[in-house]
C-alpha cells in the first residue's frame, strides 16, 4: 500500500513566523487531505487537495501529484496554530486514507 | 448539525472485559471509519463501512468487531479487552471515499 511520510516531525516557531510542512507519498494519489489536531485532541479537516493549490485564510496547500508531494504553508503563525498536522492519502478510488505520523507544531508567543 | 459524535468520551476497562463504542453522524454520509491513535503512530484504520449493512477491515482489525445496522451509526466492539488496546479511538465519516473526512471528538480507552 501507499506510504506517507511527513517532515519535519517537530517544529517550533515564534509567533508571526511562516512555515512549510511537507508530505511525501510513495504512489500516485487520488485522495489527499490535511488535518489539524489541536492540543485538546480534536481533528479538523483543513484541505481536500489531491492536486493543485488551495488557500484558506493564512493557510494554503499545494499538491504536486506527478512529483508525489504536498506542502502545507502557514503564514503569520499564531499560538492557536499549535498542534499536530497530519497528511493522509490514498492511491485508488476505493481504498481508505493512510495517515502520516504528523508534524508537531509549537508556536511560541 | 451535531456532526460526528462519539460515546463514551472516557472508559477504563479491566483485561478481558468487553465494551462497545458508539459513533453517530447526522450528515447522511455513506462512509464511516474507526481509527486508533497511539503516541508516535499517527492514526491507523481499524475498520470502515461503505454503507449501511457493510463493513471492511482496515490496517489493524484484530481484536475488534464492528456493525453498521443503521446508516447514521457505526459501532466498534471489543470482545475481550487487552492492555494493547489502550488508545484514543476516533470515528470519522465522509459522503464518499473521495470526499472530506469529518472526525468525532474521540474516546480515550484505558485497559488495565
Amino acid at each position: 500500500g501507499i506510504q506517507v511520510e511527513q517532515s519535519p516531525p517537530d517544529l517550533i516557531l515564534q509567533e508571526g513566523a511562516n512555515s512549510t510542512l511537507r508530505c511525501n507519498f510513495s504512489d500516485s494519489v487520488n485522495n489527499l487531505q490535511w488535518f489539524h489536531q489541536n492540543p485538546w485532541g480534536q481533528l479538523i479537516n483543513l484541505f481536500y487537495i489531491p492536486s493543485g493549490t488551495k488557500q484558506n485564510g493564512r493557510l494554503s496547500a499545494t499538491t504536486v501529484a506527478t512529483e508525489r508531494y504536498s506542502l502545507l504553508y502557514i503564514s503569520s503563525s499564531q499560538t492557536t496554530d499549535s498542534g499536530v498536522y497530519f497528511c493522509a492519502a490514498s492511491d485508488s478510488g476505493n481504498t481508505p486514507l493512510v495517515f502520516g505520523k504528523g508534524t508537531r507544531l509549537s508556536v511560541i508567543a | 448539525n451535531a456532526g460526528v459524535t462519539q460515546t463514551p468520551k472516557f472508559r477504563v476497562l479491566k483485561t478481558g472485559q468487553s465494551m462497545t463504542l458508539l459513533c453517530a453522524q447526522d450528515m447522511n454520509h455513506e462512509y464511516m471509519y474507526w481509527y486508533r491513535q497511539d503516541p508516535g503512530m499517527g492514526l491507523r484504520l481499524i475498520h470502515y463501512s461503505v454503507g449501511e449493512g457493510t463493513t471492511a477491515k482496515g490496517e489493524v482489525p484484530d481484536g475488534y468487531n464492528v456493525s453498521r445496522l443503521k446508516k447514521q451509526n457505526f459501532l466498534l466492539g471489543l470482545e475481550s479487552a487487552a492492555p494493547s488496546q489502550t488508545s484514543v479511538y476516533f470515528c470519522a465519516s465522509s459522503y464518499e471515499i473521495l470526499h472530506t473526512q469529518y472526525f468525532g471528538p474521540g474516546t480515550r480507552l484505558t485497559v488495565l
